[in-house]
């Protein structure tokens, strides 16, 4: 099993729509949850960060994380064209430099 | 406001040869990294470097060598390229610690022919 596992996609959704997008782990370590938006051709990107359990809102997305579950999403309201790229979540603990990232979901939000 | 800067973007090699990639960061972090990026494969760490002076590595190091030269610079090298190493690779940059967040570079290119 790896250690983290993501829904490649890709997702295609209509401009508008609402969009979940999800992680689950294995570590039950992992304190430290990310999500990076990544353009094609371009480096990923910091989009949210959330420390533990808890739900986090900056504009149109919102960072949900279950530690309980081992599960973490990310909603983006209102889908935009702009929005179209993959997201990848990441991890980390307390024990050092190690970031864990799932593969990625690619997204589309058609106009 | 440049953040993680890596050079070349682009390069194209023959099997054989050999190539550094550098990497600097203006951001003060004490840790650095290097990941290259494969179609299903998602993000792999190849080596990264805690502060300077120290390198250790990743989950795939082999063929690859690296040079943490101070603080802002962290290169990686391919001695000799194998057509496997073709790839996107990503320079990045952290503070040490634990709830800290990683910073990537744009990416560089890389194909091996």
């Amino acid at each position: 099993q790896k250690e983290v596992e993501q829904d490649p996609g890709p997702l295609s959704v209509p401009e508008g729509a609402i969009v979940s997008l999800n992680c689950t782990y294995s570590n039950s370590a992992f304190q430290y949850f990310m999500w990076y938006r990544q353009y094609s051709r371009k480096g990923p990107e910091l989009l949210m960060y959330t420390y533990s359990s808890g739900n986090k809102e900056d504009g149109r997305f919102t960072a949900q994380v279950d530690k309980s579950s081992k599960y973490i999403s990310l909603f983006i309201r209102d889908s935009q064209p702009s929005d179209s790229a993959t997201y990848l979540c990441a991890m980390s603990g307390n024990y050092g430099q190690n970031f864990v990232f799932g593969p990625g979901t690619r997204l589309s939000a058609l106009p | 406001n440049a953040g993680v800067t890596q050079t070349p973007k682009f390069q194209v090699l023959k099997t054989g040869q050999s190539m550094t990639l550098q990497c600097a960061q203006d951001m003060n972090h004490n840790s650095m990294y290097w990941y290259r990026q494969d179609p299903g494969m998602g993000l792999r760490l190849i080596y990264y470097s805690a502060s300077e002076g120290t390198t250790d590595k990743g989950e795939v190091p082999n063929g690859y060598n690296v040079s943490r030269l101070n603080k802002r610079e962290f290169s990686l090298r391919l001695e000799s390229a194998a057509p496997s190493q073709t790839s996107v690779y990503f320079c990045a940059s952290s503070l040490t610690g634990p709830g800290n967040t990683i910073y990537f570079g744009e990416g560089s290119w890389l194909t091996v022919v």
